[in-house]
């Protein structure tokens, strides 16, 4: 079971970048997906979630209205679209897995994480 | 939105000592649904606890978990050199806490 994320980078304050996250070794269609972030040096903030077949999606307060959660089943990936970024969206990307595949469990497996640093 | 608000901030213990980890909740989150992870330097978060206690595979049985309503707790009965990081207490699939740091004594 492997989360392997990708798409991250050095932009300036405004831009947009898409982050990627693959999936291997398990049913992914079958699991909702999270992302979750970690500024240098702090703690873990979640940030999204979409559902197994993408009907439903959620976001945290920070980042509604300039990020968006989608998937794609037939290519095991999920994909984090983040718009109008701001230096507070610096930091470590992960995706993560739930456990029993819904919403609301813990997640058990953890990509290694990509760098976004915003910054003029 | 759950707050989730960990204490305290760093616990300096010596191995062989015992941790008691506290998450307090803003509203009631059900035992099921609070989880602990633990983070060491460098590395990517790793799930210890979910799930009413449920220890995550390879987890060794010093670390346990209780609590109901809005108080939580995480125990490391005796702790061990490989124990030192930060743990966070999640609701499951949403907010996490700040962390607490265990750091050696």
């Amino acid at each position: 079971v492997k989360l392997v994320e990708s798409g991250g980078g050095a932009v300036q304050p405004g831009k947009s970048l898409r982050l990627s996250c693959a999936a291997s070794g398990f049913t992914f269609r079958s699991f909702a997906m999270h992302w979750v972030r970690q500024a240098p040096g702090k703690g873990l903030e979640w940030v999204a979630v979409i559902s197994f077949d993408a009907s439903n999606t959620y976001l945290a307060d920070s980042v509604t209205g300039r990020f968006t959660i989608s998937r794609d089943n037939s290519n095991n990936t999920v994909y984090l679209q983040m718009n109008g970024l701001r230096p507070e969206d610096t930091g470590v990307y992960y995706c993560a897995r739930p456990f029993s595949g819904t919403y609301h469990d813990a997640f058990d497996v953890w990509g290694q994480g990509t760098m976004v640093t915003v910054s003029s | 939105e759950i707050v989730l608000t960990q204490s305290p901030g760093t616990l300096s213990l010596s191995p062989g000592e015992r941790a008691t980890l506290s998450c307090r909740a803003s509203q009631i989150v059900p035992f099921i649904y609070l989880a602990w992870y633990q983070q060491k330097p460098g590395q990517t978060p790793s799930l210890l606890i979910s799930g009413a206690s449920r220890r995550a595979t390879g987890i060794p049985d010093r670390f346990s978990a209780s609590g109901s309503g809005t108080d939580f707790t995480l125990t490391i009965s005796r702790l061990e050199p490989e124990d030192f990081g930060v743990y966070y207490c999640q609701q499951s699939g949403r907010a996490f806490g700040q962390g607490t740091k265990v750091e050696v004594k």
